[in-house]
């Protein structure tokens, strides 16, 4: 079964500190998804990244950073130099491949949420 | 806005009530879908569409709960004869059938009294 773990429930850091949000996923597919999306205050989930389980590069985009490791079944998020507009539940999610591209059927963890204080 | 809109934004009802709620999706996205997420957990899958067919439901998904989307535009997520436990924010979700983005609506809010 498809399952993902995001093991923090809460991170608190002050501005302008990295913080890195862990997620791990269980799959038995060799072709998957991994996705995370951002859930502000306002309730819009916001698409970050969507990364397929053939590509082990990592991401960066402008303060965010992602490193996936399949040999750990780890993608974890890190955010540079915090800004208390970070502040949000973040999501990790999982979904597997039919038809020769994401099912879009996404199986999330808990999510994190981080509090950015100034 | 060319976002995912959904209406309305919060529904109180009482318990035994019918209530429905409507998604409006991208226009050009072919698929659309429905999660409910409860306080503190990630949301959960109900439903997808391929414009108008349904081709996918959870079993979380109980008899009391109906989803359409007729013409392949909007949808309409239906739950009769509400309980308690139907109290959660419902989420709709669009993206296009060759891309695996999905755009999230702000959410409708169920609470059942």
């Amino acid at each position: 079964a498809q399952k993902v773990t995001q093991a923090q429930t809460e991170i608190s850091v002050v501005e302008k500190e990295d913080v890195t949000l862990d997620c791990v996923y269980e799959t038995r597919d060799t072709t998957y998804y991994l996705f995370w999306y951002k859930q502000p205050p306002s309730g819009e989930l916001v698409f970050l990244i969507r990364r397929n389980s053939f590509d082990e590069q990592n991401e960066i985009s402008g303060r965010y950073s992602w490193n996936f490791q399949k040999s750990t079944s780890s993608f974890n998020f890190t955010i540079t130099a915090s800004q208390v507009v970070d502040s949000a539940v973040y999501f990790c999610a999982l979904s597997e491949e039919k038809d020769g591209g994401s099912q879009g059927n996404l199986i999330f963890g808990k999510g994190t949420k981080l509090s950015v204080k100034p | 806005d060319t976002g995912v809109s959904q209406n309305p934004r919060h529904k109180i009802t009482k318990r035994g009530q019918n209530v429905t709620f409507r998604c409006d999706p991208i226009s050009e996205h072919n698929r659309l879908y429905w999660y409910r997420q409860t306080l503190g957990q990630g949301p959960e899958f109900l439903t997808y569409f391929q414009n108008e067919a349904q081709l996918e439901k959870s079993r979380l998904l109980s008899d009391r709960f109906s989803a359409e989307r007729p013409k392949g535009s909007f949808s309409t997520l239906e739950i009769q004869r509400t309980e308690q436990g139907d109290s959660a924010m419902y989420l709709c979700a669009s993206s296009l059938r060759d891309y695996t983005e999905a755009f999230f609506g702000q959410g409708t809010r169920l609470t059942v009294v």
